[in-house]
C-alpha cells in the first residue's frame, strides 16, 4: 500500500533557484496539506487543500506556492528559494471530511545552501 | 489561536520504566488523536479517543480523553526502546471543515 508518496526524498538547492515538491495519495482522500518540520518548532502549515479545485494558506506560506492539479495529486513550489526555507517538508491527505486524522508522507529533506 | 501545549518537551528514561506524557488546551475538541513519528519517517496514526473519559489501549499504550476533551493522556507501562520517538497529539473540532492542530511534540529515548 503506497498511501501518501513523496519525491524527491533528499533535495540539496542554492539560494534563488527554485524546485517543486510532488505528493501523490492513492487513498481517494479529499483534504491534502503541505507541512514544514522544524527542531523546536512542530508542524506547521503551509498550505493546505480541502478539496480538489481549492487551496488555502496555512500559518507560514509566505514564499511558497502550491498546486491542486488533481485530487491526488498536490505540489508545492518553492519559487526563489532561501536558507530560511531549508526544512524537512511534509504531504499529508484526510479522508472525507478536515478534521479526520491524517496520512502522510515520509518526507522531503531540503537544503538550501 | 487554538493551542495544544505538550509536555514534557523532551523524556528519556531507561528501559523498563513507566512513563506519561500530556496534551492540554483551552479548547475543547471533538476528537483527539496522537500519533508517533520515528525518525526519518512521517508521522503514523496510533489511536482517536472521541469521548470524554474514553480510555483506549495499544499493548503497553494507554491513552485517555480528558472528561471536558480539553486534554489528554499517554502512558506508557515497561517502555522498550521500540517506544523511542516522537509522540504528536492533534485535536479535531466539531466543525468537519476545520483542520486538526497539532502539538509541538513529546520527544521520547528509551535506554537499553
Amino acid at each position: 500500500n503506497a498511501g501518501v508518496t513523496q519525491t524527491p526524498k533528499f533535495q540539496v538547492l542554492k539560494t534563488g533557484q527554485s524546485m517543486t515538491l510532488q505528493c501523490a495519495q492513492d487513498m481517494n482522500h479529499n483534504s491534502m496539506y503541505w507541512y514544514r518540520q522544524d527542531p523546536g518548532m512542530g508542524l506547521r502549515l503551509i498550505y493546505y487543500s480541502a478539496s480538489e479545485g481549492t487551496t488555502d494558506k496555512g500559518e507560514v506560506p509566505n514564499g511558497y506556492n502550491v498546486s491542486r492539479l488533481n485530487k491526488r495529486e498536490f505540489s508545492l513550489r518553492l519559487e526563489s528559494a532561501a536558507p530560511s526555507q531549508t526544512s524537512v517538508y511534509f504531504c499529508a491527505s484526510a479522508g472525507i471530511n478536515s478534521n479526520q486524522p491524517q496520512h502522510f508522507g515520509d518526507g522531503t529533506r531540503l537544503s538550501i545552501l | 489561536t487554538q493551542l495544544l501545549e505538550q509536555s514534557p518537551q523532551f523524556l528519556s528514561i531507561q528501559e523498563g520504566e513507566n512513563l506519561t506524557v500530556y496534551c492540554n488546551s483551552s479548547s475543547v475538541f471533538s476528537s483527539l488523536q496522537w500519533y508517533r513519528q520515528e525518525p526519518g519517517e512521517g508521522p503514523v496514526l496510533l489511536v482517536t479517543v472521541v469521548t470524554g473519559g474514553e480510555v483506549k489501549k495499544l499493548k503497553r499504550l494507554t491513552f485517555q480523553f480528558g472528561d471536558a476533551r480539553k486534554d489528554s493522556s499517554l502512558h506508557i507501562t515497561a517502555a522498550q526502546p521500540g517506544d523511542t520517538g516522537l509522540y504528536l497529539c492533534a485535536g479535531a473540532k466539531q466543525n468537519r471543515d476545520d483542520k486538526i492542530i497539532f502539538g509541538k511534540g513529546t520527544r521520547l529515548h528509551i535506554l537499553p
